[in-house]
């Protein structure tokens, strides 16, 4: 157990909908990170935050967008959904945002899109 | 771009014996970190190892050692005495000044009883 959680552990929707996705980081960390797992892109990085604010973007959709929390929780949203969006998303975090860090993941919400 | 290149999609490899998975990558950074992550079926996302590049000594845990050679941008894990608990995805990822984790394709590992 990585002390990293996230909800809901699957997620069944149609096209078209909009989800929500929860990630609670360890217990001291700053930094999170969201991350999306495919058959055909494999694993790729989203978006980080630390303490609240946004500090990288990798390939993230413009219908996805996350935030961070006062209470250091994050949600990554996902709207417009279509067929290609069903993947496994990861949160993963880390103490600081320096590089370096090491990334500890969450056990993953399995999203399919019908 | 940086990529990482795990040439060997499946691996196998009997029980109580060691194998080898590779993993080159390419970045004109000179400090960066390697890892090696483990993900079984249950699809959890575990850290196996981790090396700094500036360092020279390869990095160990356990049944678990890299070779890293920085000059040939090549990353390999020895997984020694190995056992079905590591019948596994491991993906090799890079990660320089921008913090985010750049991973391979993944290896499948299986072990032989």
């Amino acid at each position: 157990d990585s002390g990293v959680t996230q909800t809901p552990k699957h997620l069944i929707t149609a096209t078209g909908q909009r989800v929500t996705l929860r990630c609670s980081p360890r217990s001291g960390d700053l930094s999170v990170y969201w991350y999306q797992q495919s058959l055909d892109q494999g694993l790729q990085f989203l978006i980080q935050y630390y303490n609240g604010e946004e500090r990288a973007k990798g390939n993230i959709l413009e219908r996805f967008s996350a935030q961070q929390f006062p209470d250091l929780h994050s949600e990554l949203n996902l709207s417009s959904l279509e067929l290609g969006d069903s993947a496994l998303y990861f949160c993963a975090s880390s103490v600081g945002a320096g590089w370096g860090e090491t990334q500890y993941f969450g056990p993953g919400t399995r999203l399919l899109v019908l | 771009a940086q990529t990482v290149t795990q040439s060997q999609p499946e691996m196998s490899v009997q029980e109580a014996e060691t194998v080898t998975l590779s993993c080159t990558y390419d970045t004109s950074e000179s400090d960066y970190y390697l890892f090696w992550y483990k993900q079984p079926p249950s699809r959890q996302m575990i850290l196996v190892i981790r090396q700094e590049a500036y360092k020279q000594q390869n990095a160990t845990e356990n049944r678990f050692s890299v070779n890293f050679q920085k000059a040939a941008k090549s990353f390999s894990l020895k997984i020694s005495d190995s056992q079905l608990g590591d019948a596994a995805m491991y993906f090799c990822a890079w990660q320089g000044g921008s913090e985010k984790l750049v991973f391979g394709k993944g290896t499948k590992l299986t072990v032989n009883p």
